[in-house]
């Protein structure tokens, strides 16, 4: 079956990096772009970008220029996202998704993965 | 805050009807991209509930509906089941916001 397994919890500290991977199984990686949305604690979803994996592009929101990478592996069929600079503000469950159709951002998440636990604390 | 204006919570009795709805503008829902709602229950990843306006993803109960018109969408749940107690989110497309999908703030549905 379709599924995105996302790595274990994170804990770093204000202006640190993190890593997330997001594994994908069950289709063929390249057929469909991988979003990432955040949550916070008791609040709404985040929209934090997209990325290609056929190329490798990626588009970024606004608010996370200068601070996120999106990339990944096609061998192992795996997203990263890099969230550099952190601070405490950034502690939430990190998704990826993948969205079936081009362009993506207009379309749906259709397959989410369980979601990946950051917490920046000092 | 968020660039779609949900409702922050709505209720309903086992059996009955609730709609949610999902208020855009003339760059995102009123320019006619798509809208699609989600589903999340605590401590879950959010699940795709309805796609493009009115489509049901398969595994998706027909109690579940969508509907767009203008700059709004709704989402209509007909006999409630306390299954259904979780948030709600609307998604679309707006093409000022550094073209990026844009969500609503979630709405928290319970059954009394």
């Amino acid at each position: 079956q379709v599924q995105l397994v996302q790595s274990g919890p994170e804990a770093r500290k204000p202006g640190a990096s993190v890593t997330v991977s997001c594994k994908a199984s069950g289709y063929t990686f390249t057929d469909c772009d991988i979003h990432w949305v955040r949550q916070a604690t008791g609040q709404g979803l985040e929209w934090m970008g997209w990325m290609n994996p056929i190329h490798g592009g990626a588009g970024y929101a606004q608010k996370f220029q200068g601070r996120v990478t999106m990339a990944r592996d096609t061998s192992i069929s795996t997203a990263y996202l890099e969230l550099s600079s952190l601070i405490f503000e950034d502690t939430a469950v990190y998704y990826c998704g993948r969205v079936p159709a081009r362009p993506s951002n207009y379309y749906g998440i259709d397959v989410w993965g369980q979601g990946t636990t950051v917490t920046v604390s000092s | 805050q968020f660039v779609l204006t949900q409702p922050p919570s709505v209720s309903g009795a086992p059996g009955q009807r609730v709609t949610i709805s999902c208020n855009g503008s003339s760059s995102n829902i009123g320019a006619g991209y798509d809208v699609h709602w989600y589903q999340q229950i605590p401590g879950t990843a959010p699940k795709l509930l309805i796609y493009d306006n009115n489509n049901r993803p398969s595994g998706v109960p027909a109690r579940f509906s969508g509907a767009k018109s203008g700059t709004s969408a709704s989402l209509a749940i007909t006999g409630l089941q306390a299954e259904d107690e979780a948030h709600y989110y609307c998604q679309s497309y707006d093409v000022t916001v550094y073209s990026s999908k844009v969500f609503g703030g979630g709405t928290k549905l319970t059954v009394l």
